[in-house]
């Protein structure tokens, strides 16, 4: 596809279940970028891959939290035994270089009830 | 990181221009100013970036201050499409994130 792709755009789950975002990031996009963002805040950081590697994981509120990109291409953040307070869109990035121009998903809406 | 003040919301009319004021009192040598507006539903997209020199593009233009302790970032003609969230932000070199802060919300009235 011609930008980021982030599946699925919506999920509703229970407290306390594992959940599974996933992201493709521009075919040939080193850098990769996890956000999450709240109603009315701006995004918040997560994580940030260069290639497969974590070059940033300063952004993960605890260790429920967790990101692979095991290929450098595809991302995928897992939440286990999620809470209510991890309700929130989650946004992917990737760019071509680690400095260079962001380009965003649509989101993942996640709903934990 | 560096900090950035925006006023929360901001109006304006179509076809007007409008000016988004964006502090940055502690920026540093190295820092790049960047702007990224978010429309709603969309993930943020890039509008335009600046070290010290004004720079324009098909976007928007942007304004910064001599000392680069302020920039502003203009939309030559608004229009409906844009009204969204603007998000100024500091990028140093010694990283590779975007922190984002709250944004101004322009409203764009026809």
């Amino acid at each position: 596809g011609a930008g980021v792709s982030q599946t699925p755009s919506n999920k509703v789950t229970e407290k306390g279940k594992y959940v599974e975002l996933r992201c493709d990031p521009i075919s040939g996009h080193t850098a990769l970028y996890w956000y999450r963002q709240s109603l009315g805040q701006g995004p918040e950081f997560l994580i940030y891959f260069q290639g497969t590697g974590a070059a940033d994981d300063s952004g993960l509120p605890n260790d429920r939290f967790f990101a692979v990109r095991p290929e450098g291409s595809v991302s995928t953040l897992k939440i286990q035994r999620t809470e209510r307070g991890d309700s929130a869109v989650y946004l992917c990035a990737s760019s071509l270089m680690s400095t260079g121009e962001l380009f965003f998903g649509e989101g993942s809406r996640l709903t934990v009830l | 990181d560096a900090k950035t003040t925006q006023p929360n919301s901001m109006e304006s009319n179509e076809e007007e221009p409008v000016h988004l004021p964006c502090n940055h009192s502690t920026i540093s040598g190295t820092d790049y100013i960047h702007w990224y507006r978010q429309l709603p539903s969309q993930g943020p997209e890039y509008v335009i970036h600046g070290l010290t020199s004004n720079v324009n593009n098909r976007m928007a233009s942007l304004a910064i201050a001599e000392d680069r302790k302020s920039s502003t970032l203009i939309l030559h003609r608004a229009t409906l499409r844009d009204a969204a969230v603007y998000y100024c932000i500091l990028r140093t070199r010694a990283t590779d994130k975007l922190i984002f802060g709250t944004g101004t919300r322009l409203q764009v009235f026809p």
